[in-house]
């Protein structure tokens, strides 16, 4: 069964450190999502990505956040400097249509920052 | 306000035990999803659900549109059942993004 794959699985960095956490989604979806889970907390939308442009950010995305889909199978999310508070799980997800339908989440990659 | 909520935020029963795990939302939506979350992180949907209420194995989920409350139910629950269950809303402008409740986090004693 087609999946979401999620790299690396645990990133620890140091803070003011780039990092980029990478995705790909199911092959056929056309719409792809970033959220995080601070330790503790329920899950937060950061942004929503569709033919190749931001569709939607939340508060939370700001300019230190960036989202590409270089190469039409990964999806990635970088970090240009982060901080303790970034530490989190972040989770991609994907679907296939605009309408009501199915989210497939990534198994999510652990960001500790140091 | 959270637009999610869930009750009961922690839920322990013994095995057998038919369980109930509650949503309520206050934001027009497209889809309820029910999710779960294992203790490593991943998340797993469960349901989706726009009208009705729909089964799966042991597992059913409804909702009400009109109250805007879903609930998921577990019949002849398992240890393995333990896991942490979240509710989320698609969100009906824009990209449909999910709004997520806090989660309820069940423990199953055997």
């Amino acid at each position: 069964e087609p999946e979401v794959t999620q790299t690396p699985s645990h990133q620890v960095t140091q803070m003011g450190q780039e990092v980029i956490l990478r995705c790909v989604p199911i092959s056929n979806h056309l719409y792809f999502y970033w959220y995080r889970q601070i330790l503790g907390q329920k899950v937060e939308f950061l942004v929503s990505f569709y033919n190749n442009e931001i569709s939607e950010k939340s508060e939370i995305f700001d300019d230190q956040f960036s989202v590409e889909r270089p190469d039409g199978s990964n999806f990635t999310l970088k970090i240009r400097s982060t901080k303790l508070e970034d530490s989190a799980m972040y989770f991609c997800a994907s679907k296939w249509t605009s309408g009501s339908d199915t989210q497939y989440f990534g198994p999510g990659t652990r960001l500790t920052v140091l | 306000k959270n637009e999610v909520e869930q009750s009961p935020q922690n839920l322990t029963a013994q095995e057998g035990e038919f369980i109930t795990i509650n949503c309520s939302y206050s934001v027009g939506i497209s889809a309820l999803h029910w999710l779960q979350q294992h203790p490593g992180g991943g998340i797993v949907s469960l349901f989706m659900l726009s009208s009705g209420k729909k089964k799966h194995g042991r597992l059913i989920a409804t909702i009400n549109i009109q109250e805007k409350h879903s609930s998921l139910h577990i019949t002849a629950s398992h240890p393995r059942d333990s896991a942490v269950y979240i509710c989320a809303v698609g969100i009906i402008q824009g990209a449909q993004k999910l709004v997520f409740g806090q989660g309820t986090r069940l423990t199953i004693n055997p």
